[in-house]
């Protein structure tokens, strides 16, 4: 049982270049998100889906896209990077909703230049 | 609008110090969560801990425990006998209402540093 599975772990990008996060879950959870951390900020929720075909944004959700066409994978877009976005993502699922424990995913580390 | 408050940055304890972390909670909603992640060096999230809010009871699981109190809004947890393994970055998170759209706050997080 894999759990939440990120990929890729690091990343570096220059400024305009877009990329996609993947985060893949085997647990049959409905609720999947992204957070983002950076320092002295603790974890900010970008995006999150209740299910299949259902996004909402969070509260940092600028510049980037999701979509959730399978209940397994949520994949986080980036448009077109921006220094702002460097920062260690993570993204989490739980069984059916965000008043329940989280699984994360091990991050993604993220330079943009 | 929900908050939480971590006041401690950092806590530097030495090895079998007793140590609590600080959280403080705001939130209009009656139906609330509260919960506490761990993030050791190696960057990982482990959660910790889950209480609703209609529960006040303490908890205690081996080294750790727990404090809620409605009274003053708080969350706190404490490490008893502190060891070097509990160096991490500590969240308290709240989630208020009890819905699938319900979403985590977290707040900024406490560094603990156990020294040998």
């Amino acid at each position: 049982n894999a759990g939440v599975t990120q990929t890729p772990k690091f990343q570096v990008l220059k400024t305009g270049q877009s990329m996609t996060l993947q985060c893949a879950q085997d647990m049959n959870h409905e609720y999947m998100s992204w957070y983002r951390q950076d320092p002295g900020m603790g974890l900010r929720l970008i995006h999150y889906s209740v299910g299949a075909g259902i996004t909402d944004q969070g509260e940092v959700p600028n510049g980037y896209n999701v979509s959730r066409s399978t209940t397994e994978d949520f994949p986080l877009r980036l448009l077109s990077a921006a220094p702002s976005q460097t920062s260690v993502y993570f993204c989490a699922s739980s069984r059916a909703g965000g008043d329940e424990k989280l699984f994360f995913g091990s991050g993604t580390q993220l330079s943009v230049l | 609008a929900q908050k939480v408050t971590q006041a401690q940055t950092e806590i530097s304890v030495v090895e079998k110090e007793d140590v609590t972390l600080d959280c403080v909670y705001e939130t209009r909603d009656t139906t609330y969560y509260l919960f506490w992640y761990k993030q050791p060096p190696s960057g990982e999230l482990v959660f910790l801990i889950r209480r609703n809010s209609f529960d006040e009871q303490n908890e205690i699981s081996g080294r750790y425990s727990w404090n809620f109190q409605k009274s003053t809004s708080s969350f706190n947890f404490t490490i008893t006998a502190s060891q070097v393994v509990d160096s991490a970055v500590y969240f308290c998170a709240l989630v208020a209402g009890s819905s699938g759209y319900s979403t985590l706050t977290f707040g900024k997080g406490t560094m603990l540093l156990v020294s040998p």
